[in-house]
């Protein structure tokens, strides 16, 4: 059964706090992502890693910095929080070259900024 | 510029009743489209794509390229149906996926 676990599922952080959201796969996956999931927006994708310490920006990688360190785990840190940073994180992972291309996401992280 | 749009925010059925969750994209090429579902509680999951033309709970998807559609559909609706539903496209294979703002779908008993 594939695996993408997400260890922190609800946080509550104060404003300015540096943030680690921390994800690992266990399927030997070349891709992660880190989206980020808010009523009428959908998802937007913060960044991607398509290998180990490479890294491209998503659409909105603004507030956000990633580090992809080892193969199985993908960071998603938040230098200074804030307020408008509260939202749902997800994190998913694909092969990078696979038939029907399917994405395997996590269940979330939620992130509370106070 | 690639973009998805699901122009329903919340779709109310009730139970038997058809159901179709509308989709619309524009992109210059040939894109991969998906219907991605989120049940309660649960983790994102993919329901369907288009390149397997296949029906899953029921539920078929056509890819419309004359009206750059891809509009999610079921014949009779269940309450087990509910769930938040995303509409998405990448234009490779591995790649990154864009995602359309999401449809909420309730099925009333």
């Amino acid at each position: 059964d594939v695996k993408v676990t997400q260890s922190s599922r609800y946080l509550v952080k104060r404003t300015g706090e540096k943030v680690f959201l921390e994800c690992v796969q266990d399927m030997d996956h070349e891709n992660m992502f880190w989206y980020r999931q808010d009523p009428g927006l959908g998802l937007r994708l913060i960044y991607f890693s398509y290998d180990v310490k490479m890294k491209e920006k998503g659409d909105i990688p603004e507030g956000y910095s990633v580090s992809r360190e080892k193969k199985e785990r993908f960071s998603l840190i938040l230098e200074s929080a804030s307020t408008n940073q509260t939202s749902m994180y997800l994190c998913a992972s694909s092969r990078r070259f696979s038939s029907g291309n399917t994405i395997y996401f996590g269940e979330g992280s939620w992130l509370t900024v106070v | 510029a690639q973009r998805v749009t699901q122009p329903e925010k919340l779709l109310s059925v009730f139970k038997g009743a058809p159901v179709e969750l509308k989709c619309n994209y524009s992109y210059s090429g040939s894109p991969e489209l998906f219907w991605y579902v989120q049940y309660s509680r649960q983790r994102l999951q993919l329901l369907l794509r288009h390149i397997s033309r296949e029906s899953i709970k029921g539920f078929t998807a056509d890819l419309n390229k004359g009206e750059t559609s891809f509009h999610l559909k079921k014949p009779f609706a269940q309450e087990e149906d509910s769930a938040m539903y995303y509409c998405a496209l990448t234009r490779n294979q591995g790649g990154k996926l864009i995602f359309g703002q999401g449809t909420e779908l309730s099925v009333k008993p």
